[in-house]
């Protein structure tokens, strides 16, 4: 059973500062997902990465795969209050891989002070 | 992306009485949906897989008789909670995976607030 482990747990900042959250994985990914969940919402699709040492940037938010596609970084540059909610990354396999059955880590609650 | 459509947003119901949430893919047919349960700051929990015309897979500790799935149709699935108590209350969220989309991703409805009083 793949093991996701996220940190940190609980992230508490000032506006204007920059944060790291990583994600661990017990195996490979078959691709991973960051998402973002506001409070009283949905998680939200941030970005998917799929190969090794990928680096993808989406504004001020930097996302990072690993060379040996177990572990992942996402950086955010001068946080903002919008940028308030959990951080969540999973693992979605193929259909036909475990009935397609995703996997989430424990999330990184991030949270942003004006 | 794919858009996912969960309703209603908040329910309360009293204890006893049964409670349905819709969870529909707009512009995509989903073979599959997931349903989960969050509790407050917490991460996902899988509760079940609903199959399109097929019984539902539970995952260990669920009860299949007091959640009900039904994925009658290609874009809709449905959970109800039967007999609902107080700690039934929680966040309950579906997400569906468009099988024509890039990278097998996974996409989330707005998510249920229930409320059992």
């Amino acid at each position: 059973t793949q093991l996701l482990e996220q940190s940190p747990q609980f992230l508490s900042i000032q506006e204007g500062e920059n944060l790291t959250v990583y994600c661990n994985s017990s195996s490979v990914f078959s691709s991973l997902q960051w998402y973002r969940q506001e409070p009283g919402e949905g998680p939200v699709l941030l970005v998917t990465v799929v190969t090794g040492g990928e680096v993808k940037k989406l504004k001020r938010l930097t996302f990072q795969f690993g060379d040996a596609r177990k572990d992942s970084s996402l950086h955010i540059t001068a946080a903002q209050p919008g940028d308030t909610g959990l951080y969540l990354c999973a693992d979605h396999p193929p259909t036909n891989t475990n009935a397609g059955k995703s996997t989430f880590g424990d999330g990184t609650t991030l949270t942003v002070k004006p | 992306g794919a858009v996912v459509s969960q309703h209603p947003s908040r329910v309360i119901c009293k204890s006893g009485t049964s409670v349905k949430i819709e969870c529909r893919s707009l512009d995509f047919q989903a073979t599959t949906m997931f349903w989960y349960r969050q509790f407050p700051k917490q991460s996902l929990m899988l509760m079940a897989t609903s199959n399109e015309g097929s019984k539902a897979t539970y995952e260990q500790g669920v009860e299949k008789d007091k959640f009900l799935i039904n994925h009658a149709s290609l874009t809709l699935s449905t959970l109800t909670v039967t007999s609902a108590h107080p700690e039934d209350s929680s966040f309950y969220i579906c997400s569906a995976r468009d099988p024509a989309g890039e990278n097998t991703e996974a996409f989330f409805g707005q998510g249920t607030r229930l409320t059992v009083v």
